[in-house]
């Protein structure tokens, strides 16, 4: 099956800087990377996601850059702010079509913003 | 779009009685759903996948018998913990997608089960 690794598995970042969390992936199948928010005591929010047909995607102050070749797809907040701590996973999925699979996760990024 | 509701949002139950969590697809139908567990500071971690009219089907490692999954509708899929233990203590949440659409995964806002 997939394998999704995550980094780092905490990052710090002054308000106002930008963070970035880095994943790859195992399965060159794979074709649909959503990226999530989960503050504590919620479900994951979705925040973004890039299909394999794309190589970047923006909107606001978050940014996703997928690099098929090396298998592995990122998360840019800029201008971050004490609101987007939260932990964030990213995921990879393949045949996301007309059947639905599953998805395979990363370990996880606690990002704290200190004001 | 794409809402995905879950109930209870907590509960708290004594060793040895069953609990169910409900989730529902609000404004889409659903013929699959996941239930995920996750422990704390740790990944979410897929229990099974439910086929509405059809058994679900459960991870390696998933007891069956302890975690009875109904995807009667095409917009309800329950999750039964029974004979709960406080190992089975954890943050249970679900999740769907409508298909055909450019919708991602959708998560409900998750259940904290406290066995005690």
């Amino acid at each position: 099956g997939e394998n999704v690794e995550q980094h780092p598995s905490t990052l710090s970042v002054q308000e106002g800087d930008s963070a970035v969390i880095k994943c790859t992936y195992s399965d060159s199948a794979s074709n649909y990377f959503p990226w999530y928010k989960q503050e504590l005591g919620k479900g994951p929010q979705l925040i973004i996601d890039i299909r394999s047909n794309v190589g970047e995607k923006k909107d606001q102050r978050i940014a996703v850059t997928l690099n098929k070749t090396a298998k592995h797809f990122s998360l840019h907040i800029t201008e971050t702010q004490p609101e987007d701590s939260a932990v964030y996973f990213c995921a990879a999925i393949k045949d996301r079509g007309s059947t639905l699979g599953r998805l395979y996760f990363g370990r996880g990024t606690q990002l704290t913003v200190w004001p | 779009g794409a809402v995905v509701s879950q109930h209870p949002s907590w509960v708290i139950c004594k060793s040895g009685t069953s609990v169910k969590i409900e989730c529902r697809s609000l404004d889409f139908q659903a013929t699959t759903m996941f239930w995920y567990r996750q422990f704390p500071k740790q990944s979410l971690m897929l229990m099974a996948t439910s086929n509405e009219g059809s058994k679900a089907t459960y991870e390696q490692g998933v007891e069956k018998d302890k975690f009875l999954i109904n995807h009667a509708s095409l917009t309800l899929s329950t999750l039964t913990v029974t004979s709960a233990h406080p190992e089975d203590s954890s943050f249970y949440i679900c999740s769907a997608s409508p298909q055909d659409t450019n919708y991602g995964y959708t998560f409900g806002s998750g259940t904290r089960l406290t066995v005690v």
